[in-house]
């Protein structure tokens, strides 16, 4: 297994346009987690889904920001418009529910906004 | 309110010098607690988990919860282990971890 993939790995874009980030969990794990990393902030839990569904969203900063789950295998955050503090690495993560809660990092997407 | 916190933003030693990187929580209940580590453009990954109770690249942490801490030790620094450290906590099972701030580990030649 390749692990948790995320792309693109670096996003650099210009304020106002909508920003696309992908993550493909690792097989068989039913959790992910998104979470977004800045110097001042440090890591922070944007939205977590168990089974596909949404759990927990309480960590997404405003509407702009919105994540999906269509199936087992693939999740989407979305930025529109994105704004230049949006700039950061955003991580996603997958776990599988009863191992613990040990969670397996993708590299990052470091986003620029311009 | 569950918390995390690691008053460190920094620490730095000398190699073959101890070294300690503190962590405290705060949660109502009986947490799981983590140590997760960043090596210079990689991802995060475990170190170690309180349940486990073993010893990964000579580093050890032990939860104490009169103290509310999970200190993270290592008798004797290595170059290698310069990086960010993250302590998390997890409250249920499999749910979601709350993260400290981190500490960065710089060990100097």
């Amino acid at each position: 297994d390749a692990g948790v993939i995320q792309s693109p790995r670096h996003e650099v874009t210009e304020m106002g346009q909508e920003v696309t980030l992908r993550c493909k969990p690792i097989s068989g794990h039913n959790s992910l987690f998104w979470y977004r990393q800045t110097m001042m902030r440090g890591l922070e839990l944007l939205i977590y889904f168990n089974n596909n569904v949404p759990i927990d969203d309480s960590g997404m900063p405003e509407d702009r920001f919105s994540a999906k789950m269509p199936n087992a295998s693939f999740s989407t955050l979305k930025i529109q418009p994105s704004e230049p503090r949006d700039s950061a690495v955003y991580f996603c993560a997958s776990s599988f529910r009863a191992g613990g809660g040990r969670q397996f990092f993708g590299p990052g997407t470091r986003l620029t906004v311009l | 309110a569950q918390r995390v916190t690691q008053p460190e933003k920094l620490l730095s030693v000398f190699k073959g010098a101890p070294v300690e990187l503190k962590c405290n929580y705060s949660y109502s209940g009986s947490p799981e607690l983590f140590w997760y580590v960043q090596y210079s453009r990689q991802r995060l990954q475990l170190l170690l988990r309180h349940i486990s109770r073993e010893s990964i690249k000579g580093f050890t942490a032990d939860l104490n919860k009169g103290e509310t801490s999970f200190h993270l030790k290592k008798p004797f620094a290595q170059e290698e282990d310069s990086a960010m450290y993250y302590c998390a906590l997890s409250g249920s099972q499999g749910g979601k971890l709350i993260f400290g701030q981190g500490t960065e580990l710089s060990v100097k030649p």
